[in-house]
């Protein structure tokens, strides 16, 4: 069964540590991304990487960086946390495809709470 | 710039009752792709349905129906006879063809909430 695996399923921080959330697909998918998802605002994008060691922003990229050094995994970092990044988080990957596109696979998401 | 709108934040029914889910797009591409996705409790969002903008063929799987009418930029979903299984937050997606890795905007979603 293919998977997207997001390390922690529930995490507690403090204000001002750094935060590493870790996804890993076993796919071989080239693009991976990353979203969160907030009441009444769906999921928005962070940062996406269609490659390895190739990353782009998002909608929402401030306060947040990545880092893709091997094809299967994405990690999310968050430099400083703040309580206004208490959020899910949610991984997925897809195959790249010059010619149609046929969606994500997603993991379990991450809830962050930022104390 | 590319926007999903799902205007219907809630919805609450009654088992056995239909439900729609509205949709609507904006999109300068001419070549695009829709989604809608399930996220039931568990967190994980689950595929339903994938529509390129040449197809517009209303699709019925099961208990479940789509209705894309590019004349009015909307891509509905109806779970026809709901049960309680169903309840759920369903999200609508847009991905433009020229769209870098293939990325998906999201609307904001709509939860369900089926009623024994």
């Amino acid at each position: 069964d293919v998977k997207v695996t997001q390390s922690s399923r529930y995490l507690v921080k403090r204000t001002g540590e750094k935060v590493f959330l870790e996804c890993v697909q076993d796919m071989d998918h080239e693009n991976m991304f990353w979203y969160r998802q907030d009441p009444g605002l769906g999921l928005r994008l962070i940062y996406f990487s269609y490659d390895v060691k190739m990353k782009e922003k998002g909608d929402i990229p401030e306060g947040y960086s990545v880092s893709r050094e091997k094809k299967e995994r994405f990690s999310l970092i968050l430099e400083s946390a703040s309580t206004n990044q208490t959020s899910m988080y949610l991984c997925a990957s897809s195959k790249k495809n010059r010619v149609a596109n046929y969606g994500y696979t997603f993991g379990s998401g991450t809830r962050l709470t930022v104390v | 710039a590319q926007k999903v709108t799902q205007a219907q934040t809630e919805i609450s029914v009654v088992e056995k009752e239909d439900v729609t889910l509205d949709c609507v797009y904006e999109t300068r591409d001419t070549t695009y792709y829709l989604f809608w996705y399930k996220q039931p409790p568990s967190g994980e969002l689950v595929f339903l349905i994938r529509r390129n903008s040449f197809d517009e063929q209303n699709e019925i799987s099961g208990r479940y129906s789509w209705n894309f009418q590019k004349s009015t930029s909307s891509f509905n979903f109806t779970i026809t006879a709901s049960q309680v299984v169903d309840s759920a937050v369903y999200f609508c997606a847009l991905s433009e063809a020229r769209a870098a890795g293939n990325k998906l905007t999201f609307g904001g979603g709509t939860r369900v909430l089926v009623k024994p």
